[in-house]
């Protein structure tokens, strides 16, 4: 298996609250990537990551936030938690070029009540 | 927006007969194909990717890929229980950087 952690595994909230996650990998890959799976869309991307401090959004992110400030280690921060981001969270990493596949670390289940 | 379609399923087959599993993706620049299974609380882990139209084989397994229809199909031959799963279709970018999933086919095996 790919060295990709998740913390917290599982988490329960309030709405308004702060909550990071926090992916952490130890195969040095250049890409990592923040996803969502929900019941019927899939994995979709939230935001990912190409290097060190270097990030951009993917087609669901609004109400998130990402910071990459090592090669190790990508947090996701919802500032404000609402319930329409109870989820299951994917880290995964890429080491980089054409068809190289993701690996995806274990989830986190978040639940905003 | 980027597309990438499957039946939800479930698609139920026999033990021993073949499965097949379809994917259709809207961006035809699109250069790189992933087929992922996921079991139920887990994470998804890589059954093939294919880059180029045809046929590509890996033991039980063929991925097919027909860029002109944005067409990609998994075939599982003799089909077994351990592989009652959700499968996700992938596409990659042009640079292999950045993939959209498909929300997955369901496949239950029956003994």
């Amino acid at each position: 298996d790919a060295g990709i952690t998740q913390s917290p595994r599982h988490k329960v909230t309030e709405t308004g609250t702060p909550v990071t996650l926090r992916c952490h990998q130890t195969e040095n890959h250049r890409y990592m990537y923040w996803y969502r799976q929900d019941p019927g869309h899939g994995l979709r991307l939230i935001h990912y990551s190409y290097g060190v401090k270097d990030t951009d959004k993917g087609e669901v992110s609004d109400g998130y936030s990402v910071s990459r400030s090592k090669t190790e280690d990508f947090l996701l921060t919802l500032e404000s938690a609402t319930s329409s981001q109870t989820s299951v969270y994917f880290c995964a990493t890429l080491a980089g070029g054409r068809g190289n596949e993701q690996f995806f670390g274990p989830g986190t289940r978040l639940t905003v009540l | 927006q980027k597309e990438v379609e499957q039946n939800s399923g479930p698609l139920s087959v026999p033990e021993g007969a073949i499965a097949s599993l379809n994917c259709t993706y809207s961006d035809r620049g699109s250069q790189s194909f992933f087929w992922y299974r996921q079991y139920s609380g887990k994470s998804p882990e890589l059954i093939m990717f294919i880059y180029s139209n045809g046929d590509k084989e890996d033991g039980r397994f063929t991925a097919q890929l027909n860029k002109a229809s944005q067409y990609v199909s998994l075939l599982i031959r003799d089909s077994q229980p351990s592989d009652s799963a959700t499968y996700l279709c992938a596409v990659g970018d042009n640079y292999g950087q950045n993939f959209v999933f498909g929300p997955g086919t369901r496949l239950s095996v029956l003994p």
